[in-house]
């Protein structure tokens, strides 16, 4: 079956602090996709990068860096030099089949200035 | 341009009342998805679309609920005999195709009384 954790239920820091936010997924599928969405307090859900299987390069968008590794079935997140505006909850899902998403619980991230 | 739209942003109803879930997708996108939130938790999904027809609904928690997609673009949900435990964010996805990034619409607040 197909899983996607989140132990971090809510982390707070301090603006201009590095965080990073923890995703485990399950699957038996050799082929699959990982996602990061981020749901600010209005509710929608952002999308903020897609990562195939097979392709365990990590990334870096601006402040924002993602650390893939298949062996520890891991799919991390860090913002760097956070801010008062990524405050959110952040949402690690996996994609099988070419469809549905599977989501983690997700993770509370709170930056206070 | 515009992204996924989903009418009413909230819908209160009562007990055993049939409600009716609208999305309307981003143009040109193929591909529909249903997912439900609750409070504090990722969302679940619920059925997706493939043009016309519902490609999967595994996720259909019973048959009180039911979706269609007629001409291939606006999607309705519908919930027969409402129950309080059917309160939820219901959230529309679109996709260019099967396979590729979701994108979000706000959802729809339903609270059944």
């Amino acid at each position: 079956a197909q899983k996607v954790t989140q132990a971090q239920t809510e982390i707070s820091v301090v603006e201009k602090e590095d965080v990073t936010l923890d995703c485990v997924y399950e699957t038996r599928d050799t082929t699959y996709y990982l996602f990061w969405y981020k749901q600010p307090p209005s509710g929608e859900l952002v999308f903020l990068i897609r990562r195939n299987s097979f392709d365990e390069q990590n990334e870096i968008s601006g402040r924002y860096s993602w650390n893939f590794q298949k062996s520890t079935s891991s799919f991390n997140f860090t913002i760097t030099a956070s801010q008062v505006v990524d405050s959110a909850v952040y949402f690690c899902a996996l994609s099988y089949n070419g469809n549905k998403l599977v989501f983690g619980a997700g993770t509370i991230l709170r930056v206070k200035s | 341009g515009a992204g996924v739209s989903q009418t009413p942003s909230n819908k209160v109803t009562e007990k055993g009342k049939y409600v009716e879930l609208r999305c309307d997708p981003i143009s040109g996108h193929t591909a529909l998805y249903w997912y439900r939130q609750s409070l504090g938790q990722g969302p679940e999904f619920l059925i997706y679309f493939q043009g016309t027809g519902a490609a999967d609904d595994s996720g259909l928690p019973n048959d009180r609920f039911f979706a269609v997609r007629p001409e291939g673009s606006v999607s309705t949900l519908k919930i027969q005999r409402t129950e309080r435990g059917d309160s939820a964010v219901y959230l529309c996805a679109s996709s260019l195709v099967v396979d590729e990034t979701q994108y979000f619409g706000p959802g729809t607040r339903l609270l059944v009384l």
